[in-house]
């Protein structure tokens, strides 16, 4: 069955850095463009960055554009957001998402998503 | 990428049945048929409800149904059940090959 393991997570400094990770099985995971989604304590889902099954193509929201950066390593079925410069508004559940794909081609829905982790941004 | 408008809460009596609003513009609802629909219980990862603006997952309840018309769409839950009780949110893709969800809507079954 599909499953998404997201580590990375924890307790940081304003302006400090993490690298994020997200392990699948259960799919062909070279072949799906993998989500980040976050959410603010008590708000709502915000969409992060996606990355194409072949890492080729990468698009972030404008809230984090210039200072996180999504990548893969297909070999390690792997999935990374690496989160720079982070500020107390950063402070959410990160999760990682599968896109959905259905008769070959992506449909831009997530079919699956992992637990979440937390990510406290504070001095 | 503004996000897409919703009301912030609805609710209703078991048995009956709700409309939740997604509100966008042609850049996004409008523009595509990537309109999706999540539940979310507190503390426990989103679930997908409906995808491609209608269509129900495997395993979703037929008592679950989307729609959309111009740059609007719209989930409707019928024959309402306490286990329904959730934030329910909508999100498209976008002409920025970006994808937005809305404000999120609380529902509550009385």
């Amino acid at each position: 069955q599909v499953q998404l393991v997201e580590s990375g997570g924890g307790v940081v400094q304003p302006g400090r850095s993490l690298r994020l990770s997200c392990t699948a099985s259960g799919f062909t995971f070279s072949h799906i463009s993998m989500h980040w989604v976050r959410q603010a304590p008590g708000k709502g889902l915000e969409w992060v960055a996606v990355i194409t099954y072949n890492g080729s193509n990468k698009y972030y929201a404008d809230s984090v554009k210039g200072r996180f950066t999504i990548s893969r390593d297909n070999s390690k079925n792997t999935v990374y957001l690496q989160v720079n410069s982070l500020r107390p508004e950063d402070t959410a559940v990160y999760y990682c998402a599968r896109e959905g794909v259905r008769d070959g081609y992506h449909k831009g829905f997530f079919d699956y998503w992992g637990q979440g982790m937390l990510v406290t941004v504070s001095s | 990428q503004s996000a897409l408008t919703q009301p912030a809460s609805v609710s209703g009596s078991p048995g009956q049945s709700i409309t939740i609003s997604c509100t966008g513009t042609r850049s996004d609802v409008g523009g595509y048929n990537y309109v999706s629909w999540y539940q979310n219980h507190p503390g426990k990862a989103p679930k997908l409800m409906i995808c491609e603006v209608s269509n129900r997952p495997s395993g979703v309840s037929n008592r679950f149904s989307g729609s959309k018309s111009g740059n609007t769409a719209s989930l409707t839950i019928s024959g309402l059940q306490a286990e329904d009780e959730a934030d329910y949110y909508c999100s498209s893709y976008t002409s920025s090959s970006t994808w937005v969800f809305g404000g999120g809507t609380k529902l509550t079954v009385l």
